[in-house]
């Protein structure tokens, strides 16, 4: 019952730098999520997929790219980094349906940009 | 735009006495509201929701939660806290029709003293 695996789970880059968060989930689920968590701020939607192909910016897109590999896999890479995006970040997953709105999170991946 | 608000950032209790974590939205339309717990160096775990129905909602670990439309609140409740039920919690919406994108709010720690 791995549920949603999250890679790194540390990282400490340096500006400009790039790197790439990798996510996988084990629930046949359609739709996955990236978001990230700040003090004091919750945790804002960075993109979404909602199904296997699809991908679509949330609230704080700025700085980040995402592929939705297949179903299972859902990676979001910093280009080049920038001590804005310090942060924990959480892959998340979904069944998608009108009553949904239940997501299963990975245990998060702490970047620090130095 | 869908919004809730946490208007809490930390609320003590002592265990065995009834817990309050507060949350008030705004939404245009029906409200799908959600309540979610994250542990220390955890990711984010669902407590329970409301989509339609009963105002009362019964979710995980003998949480439940109080929906008011007139008074825009959805409430987190429980009659008898517990030490392990410290942690940081997050009252979300769903910000769209058919999508499971949600939007939390900025969290309340809950500290129960033994």
């Amino acid at each position: 019952n791995a549920g949603v695996t999250q890679t790194p789970k540390f990282q400490v880059l340096k500006t400009g730098q790039s790197m790439t968060l990798q996510c996988a989930q084990d629930m046949n689920h359609n739709s996955m999520y990236w978001y990230r968590q700040d003090p004091g701020m919750g945790l804002r939607l960075i993109y979404y997929s909602a199904s296997e192909g699809t991908t679509d910016k949330g609230e704080v897109p700025n700085g980040y790219n995402v592929s939705r590999l297949n179903k299972r896999e859902f990676s979001l890479r910093l280009e080049s980094a920038a001590p804005s995006q310090t942060s924990v970040y959480f892959c998340a997953s979904s069944s998608q349906g009108w009553d949904t709105g239940e997501l299963f999170f990975g245990e998060g991946s702490r970047l620090t940009v130095l | 735009a869908q919004s809730v608000a946490q208007p809490e950032d930390q609320v003590n209790v002592a265990e065995g006495n009834p817990l309050t974590v507060k949350c008030t939205y705004s939404v245009s339309g029906n409200p799908y509201l959600f309540w979610y717990v994250q542990y220390p160096n955890r990711g984010l775990q669902f407590l329970l929701k409301y989509i339609t129905g009963d105002n009362l909602v019964k979710g995980s670990y003998g949480f439940e939660a109080e929906f008011n439309k007139s008074q825009t609140s959805f409430h987190l409740k429980k009659p008898s806290a517990l030490v392990s039920d410290s942690a940081l919690y997050f009252c979300a919406v769903r910000d769209r029709p058919g999508y499971s994108t949600l939007t939390f709010g900025k969290g309340t720690m809950l500290l129960v003293s033994p």
